[in-house]
């Protein structure tokens, strides 16, 4: 049971725009940066946003990050077959004195 | 640009102690600012936390795993370490270390190693 909740899975078709979501609490969300991460199969996770919103250098600006109060989501515009992969969202959690993650949400390009 | 890289071995019995390096290369493990971490993801399954260390020593880690874990340091080769004692099948995973802002998601991952439990 993850702390955080996303969707187990998404999917749309090239060139689409998807939205994932991320819940979480006051500890966690709440009060700190949410992250999302990639992780294509068999590769390590890839850091995607950072800071709810940040795209570190290389990232393409088709993928965007947001964050409401106890909630995030990761938008991916002009979907293409390469973004086939799950992804994480992620936030450190006050209480717990450590980083919490999200179950992974496995996204299909139809 | 920092990179991580785990080394250890891929085969660990059970009930034996599983034992794995991070070897940080193209910043110091030193720096104040970071804490170093592992992470593990059983096959097929999502991110579990494992815990975390700064350069001072200071160590937490994930009530569920504490009573197994240790994770030190070694400044001098710019190392940080795992041990995770008594393990079974259900450690079999594969293990990343990772480095993170206090406070924050980790933004440095290694390209992590799997460890399989087993006789």
């Amino acid at each position: 049971q993850s702390v955080l909740t996303q969707p187990p899975s998404a999917s749309g078709t090239p060139g689409q725009r998807v939205t994932i979501s991320c819940s979480g609490s006051s500890s966690n969300i709440g009060s700190n940066y949410v992250y999302w991460y990639q992780q294509l199969p068999g590769t390590a996770p890839k850091l995607l946003i950072y800071r709810n919103n940040q795209r570190p250098s290389g990232v393409p600006d088709r993928f965007s990050g947001s964050k409401s109060g106890t909630s995030a989501s990761l938008a991916i515009s002009g979907l293409r077959s390469e973004d086939e992969a799950d992804y994480y969202c992620a936030a450190w959690d006050d209480s717990l004195s450590f980083v919490v993650f999200g179950g992974g949400t496995k996204l299909t390009v139809l | 640009q920092v990179q991580l890289q785990e080394s250890g071995p891929g085969l660990v019995k059970p009930s034996q102690t599983l034992s794995l390096t991070c070897t940080v290369s193209g910043g110091s493990i030193s720096s104040g600012d970071y804490y170093w971490s592992w992470i593990r993801q059983p096959p097929g399954k999502g991110l579990e936390w494992i815990g975390y260390i700064y350069y001072s020593g200071s160590t937490y880690y994930n009530p569920s795993l504490k009573s197994r874990v240790t994770i030190s340091v070694d400044t001098s080769k710019n190392q940080f370490s795992l041990k995770l004692s008594s393990v079974t099948a259900a450690d079999t995973a594969v293990y990343y270390c990772a480095r993170g802002e206090y406070s924050s998601s980790p933004d440095y991952w290694g390209q992590g190693t799997l460890v399989t439990v087993s006789s």
